[in-house]
C-alpha cells in the first residue's frame, strides 16, 4: 500500500522561532501534496496545495508568508511555520496524491503535533 | 455549495450493533465520495469510497449507501467492535484534480 511519512511526529518550539515539518511519499511519486491543519475535535482544514516544482496554492485566510511550503521533489514536501506563536499550536497533516494502480488516490501522513510555548 | 454536512456529531453503539453515519452534499458535480477513519493522534486513513454511478459498495463490515437523487450517502458499520471506536469523516471530491471537501466528523464509541 501507499505510505506517507511525516517528521517529526511531535515538536515543541518557543514563540518566535520557526519549525519545519517534512512529508514524504515512501513508495510512490506524489504529483500533488496537500497540507491540512486540525484542531481538537474538529475536521481537517486544507491550508495549501502544492504541485512538484510549482508554487503552492494557499486557501483563503492562510498566510503564505507564515506557512512556507516547498515541494522540491516528487517524494518530498516541507511546511515551515515561521515566527510561530501559541495560536499556531495544532495538528498538521500532510497528504500526497499520485497515480497508483491506474487511478489517482490521496493518502495521508500520520500527522505532526506542534506545540508553541 | 461546496459543503458536506455530516451527522451525527457523536455516536455510541453497543458491540455487535450497526453504526450508521450520514452525509449530505449540495454540489451535484462531485464524483468521488470517500470515508476516512481517524484514531486519536493519527492521520486519517481511507476506509472505503464510492462513485455516484453505483448505489452501494461493501467491503467487509463496511458499506456505503449512496442516494444520488437525495444527494446523500452513508456509512454502515456492521457488527461494530470496540476497535472501531474512532472519528469518521466523509468527504467529496470534484474531478481527478479536485480537493477533498470534508464533513465535520463523527466520533464513534463502541461499548463492549
Amino acid at each position: 500500500g501507499a505510505v506517507v511519512s511525516q517528521h517529526p511526529s511531535w515538536v515543541i518550539c518557543k514563540s518566535g522561532t520557526s519549525v519545519k515539518i517534512e512529508c514524504r511519499s515512501l513508495d510512490f511519486q506524489a504529483t500533488t501534496m496537500f497540507w491540512y491543519r486540525q484542531f481538537p475535535k474538529q475536521s481537517l482544514m486544507l491550508m495549501a496545495t502544492s504541485n512538484e516544482g510549482s508554487k503552492a496554492t494557499y486557501e483563503q485566510g492562510v498566510e503564505k508568508d507564515k506557512f512556507l511550503i516547498n515541494h522540491a521533489s516528487l517524494t518530498l514536501s516541507t511546511l515551515t511555520v515561521t515566527s510561530a506563536h501559541p495560536e499556531d499550536s495544532s495538528f498538521y497533516i500532510c497528504s500526497a496524491r499520485g497515480l497508483l494502480e491506474g487511478s489517482y488516490e490521496q493518502y495521508f501522513g500520520p500527522g505532526t503535533r506542534l506545540t508553541v510555548t | 455549495q461546496q459543503q458536506v454536512k455530516q451527522s451525527p456529531q457523536s455516536l455510541i453503539v453497543q458491540k455487535g450493533g450497526i453504526s450508521i453515519i450520514n452525509c449530505a452534499y449540495e454540489n451535484t458535480a462531485f464524483d468521488y465520495f470517500p470515508w476516512y477513519q481517524q484514531f486519536p493522534g493519527k492521520g486519517p486513513a481511507l476506509l472505503i469510497a464510492i462513485r455516484p454511478d453505483v448505489s452501494e459498495k461493501k467491503e467487509g463490515r463496511f458499506t456505503i449507501s449512496f442516494n444520488k437523487s437525495a444527494k446523500q450517502f452513508s456509512l454502515h458499520i456492521m457488527d461494530s467492535q470496540p476497535g472501531d471506536s474512532a472519528t469518521y469523516f466523509c468527504a467529496a471530491k470534484l474531478g481527478q484534480g479536485g480537493k477533498l471537501i470534508f464533513g465535520q466528523g463523527t466520533e464513534l464509541s463502541v461499548k463492549p
